[in-house]
């Protein structure tokens, strides 16, 4: 069963455009998650994280907003560049952190295009 | 430069040929961490570290050891690899156990292996 579940595999937006990348969860006890970004031949980096104290964090062009009563969260690109071209991954933690790592969704490849 | 670093970054090899992946950080971080990357199945953790001389399974351990002997290395071990093992992995590690008020987890490039 998986936990956090990415359903769009991939999505096209133009440059200059919102990118709007969205992450459900069904675990309740979770309440940490955080964003990777990942490009070919690379590994995943850090983009951005939110607790489930807040419903909003922003950095620079990248916001992520969370629902917690849908179990919902989505990310943000505010203006979509072509650099943003990527796979992007959502993931949690259990409250507390987690020994045993984070939960990652499938992942979405976004594809920003000129 | 602070980084993680895999080896080999590709690897084919043969059912049953014994084989390890290295990594290595030089964060002196205290927890380490492998993946493995699935097309359809995003990103499943196999072993962690918490510290030295200290391992847990993941989700996806079987078929695969670890050991941690050192602070900064934290090999990956295949002592039969079967074709099913053939998957994109990624080591990672960060200073503590992943959490908020933690660093959030550094990975390295990967290592692309291929098990005939």
């Amino acid at each position: 069963d998986q936990q956090v579940k990415q359903n769009s595999p991939s999505l096209s937006v133009q440059e200059g455009r919102i990118s709007i990348l969205n992450c459900d969860y069904t675990n309740s006890m979770f309440d940490y998650f955080l964003w990777y970004k990942k490009y070919p031949a690379e590994g995943p980096t850090f983009l951005i994280s939110i607790s489930s104290i807040k419903d909003k964090n922003e950095d620079g062009r990248f916001t992520v907003f969370l629902n917690k009563s849908a179990k919902h969260l989505s990310l943000h690109i505010v203006p979509s560049q072509p650099g943003d071209s990527a796979v992007y991954f959502c993931a949690a933690l259990p409250s507390g952190g987690g020994a045993d790592g984070l939960t990652f969704g499938k992942g979405t490849h976004l594809i920003i295009q000129p | 430069e602070a980084q993680v670093t895999q080896n080999p970054r590709y690897l084919i090899t043969v059912t049953g040929k014994k084989l390890t992946v290295t990594c290595s950080q030089n964060m002196n971080h205290e927890y380490m961490s492998w993946y493995r990357q699935d097309p359809g199945l995003g990103l499943r953790q196999i072993y962690y570290s918490m510290n030295v001389e200290v391992t847990d399974k993941g989700d996806v351990p079987e078929g695969y050891k670890v050991s941690r002997k050192e602070k900064r290395n934290f090999p990956l071990i295949l002592e039969s690899p079967s074709p099913n093992q053939t998957s994109l992995y990624f080591c990672a590690s960060s200073f503590d156990r992943p959490g908020p008020n933690n660093s959030p987890l550094h990975f390295g490039n990967g290592t692309r292996l291929t098990v005939t």
